[in-house]
């Protein structure tokens, strides 16, 4: 089955324990993207990749960093979590970075919880 | 900035009758569009999408309405259905890579 994967779907942490949330795409996409969902806000972008070795910082980039030495992988690392970052997180990946005729494919979302 | 603007939070609607969407934009560099629809516990899915050389685009009971003159980006759901019911975001980016989200609007579609 074509997906996206995420892991973990729930996290609760501490202030400043480095984390990562990984991502994994099972449909050969090129590109990949991180987002953010908190109320009132909608979905912001955090990080894209288009493709293999290459990343670029989305709307909301602070406090958060990713690579791509795969193509089917885009991990999430937050190095020093602060509760700022506590939101549902969502990975997305496209065939190409044009979406229009495809979308995106979103994973289910990782709840985190910083405290 | 919220530069994709969705001023409905939620919207109720009978089984069977229209459900119109909004969505408004401040970016007149924006030229594509998405909507997507997200169920409880899962993430969005694709819904259907338009080029800024279009003003609509029909798939189905769905059909999306871009007036570039008044940046304002709409969907239509007819007949709704109770399995319509769900978060549905607008998306809108520039030429590039970064799209930028609306806040997501509740329908709720009564049987």
């Amino acid at each position: 089955e074509a997906q996206v994967t995420q892991n973990p779907r729930y996290l609760i942490t501490v202030t400043g324990k480095k984390l990562t949330v990984t991502c994994s795409q099972n449909m050969n996409h090129e590109y990949m993207s991180w987002y953010r969902q908190d109320p009132g806000l909608g979905l912001r972008q955090i990080y894209y990749s288009m493709n293999v070795e290459v990343t670029d910082k989305g709307d909301v980039p602070e406090g958060y960093k990713v690579s791509r030495k795969e193509k089917r992988n885009f991990p999430l690392i937050l190095e020093s979590p602060s509760p700022n970052q506590t939101s549902l997180y969502f990975c997305a990946s496209s065939p190409h970075p044009d979406p229009l005729h495809y979308g995106y494919t979103f994973g289910s979302g990782t709840r985190l919880t910083v405290v | 900035d919220q530069q994709v603007k969705q001023n409905s939070p939620s919207l109720s609607v009978q089984e069977g009758r229209i459900s119109i969407l909004n969505c408004d934009y401040t970016n007149s560099m924006f030229d594509y569009f998405l909507w997507y629809k997200k169920y409880p516990a899962e993430g969005p899915t694709f819904l259907i999408s338009i080029s800024s050389i279009k003003d609509k685009n029909e798939d189905g009971r769905f059909t999306v309405f871009l007036n570039k003159s008044a940046k304002h980006l709409s969907l239509h759901i007819v007949p709704s259905q109770p399995g319509d019911s769900a978060v549905y975001f607008c998306a809108a980016r520039p030429t590039g890579n970064q799209f930028y989200f609306g806040t997501g609007t509740s329908l709720t579609v009564i049987p």
